[in-house]
């Protein structure tokens, strides 16, 4: 699976839109690129979940390029209970359904 | 989430002891698995299991077991407990989507430590 890159750590103000870049240069046709959310001390929680282009949830954007090398995932006027960590995996379809999790993005929201 | 639970959640053992974590779930799921985090890191696959006859290592099998008794328990096994296994260990659930990968719904976790 393909790995990936992404800011070890990201500041942001209340109602600031946050946009987490992750980069998965090596990515493979039946690999799909997904998210998911950490607060401290709970089991991570799905945001968002694309193959291509543009796919929009209540929660979050994420952003495709046609080369699908990189995604962002922007979400929209954060506030201090978006502070957690955010994971960015490379999730291939079909059977397998592994998730291989690096070590995310802490996102410190300020007041 | 309220449907994936977990017990103990907090467990101190000694080195040698065999424990065993439990997962219960009440999604009606097929699909289990088993994850450990260690601090700072992200989450690394123990075991995953597709139904109830079905077992599979996932990137850190060696030193635990896993058992599926039923659609809805999933139990992994440390045999004999050494304190690198100390972790957070998150156990979740998924529905087959086609060829999307699954949403994956993760437990409270379990914090075991072995002294």
């Amino acid at each position: 699976l393909a790995k990936t890159t992404q800011p070890i750590s990201m500041d942001s103000y209340e109602g600031q839109e946050v946009n987490i870049t992750c980069s998965h240069n090596n990515i493979a046709t039946n690999d799909y690129i997904t998210w998911y959310q950490q607060f401290p001390s709970q089991g991570p929680r799905f945001i968002i979940q694309g193959y291509k282009t543009k796919v929009t949830n209540e929660v979050a954007s994420l952003f495709i390029p046609a080369d699908r090398k990189s995604s962002t995932l922007s979400l929209p006027r954060v506030s201090l209970s978006d502070t957690a960590v955010y994971y960015c995996l490379v999730v291939r379809g079909g059977a397998t359904n592994k998730l291989i999790f690096g070590t995310g993005t802490l996102l410190a929201v300020q007041p | 989430d309220a449907d994936v639970t977990q017990t103990p959640r907090n467990r101190i053992t000694k080195t040698g002891k065999r424990i065993m974590l439990e997962c219960s779930q009440t999604k009606g799921h097929d699909r289990m698995y088993w994850y450990r985090q260690d601090p700072g890191l992200g989450l690394r696959l123990i075991y995953y299991s597709f139904d109830v006859k079905d077992i599979n290592k996932g990137e850190i099998s060696d030193g635990y077991s896993v058992s599926r008794q039923a659609q809805a328990k999933f139990s992994l096994s440390l045999e004999s407990a050494i304190p690198n296994q100390t972790a957070l260990y998150f156990c979740a659930t998924s529905d087959a989507q086609g060829l999307a990968p699954d949403e994956q719904f993760f437990g409270p976790g379990t914090r075991l430590t072995v002294l």
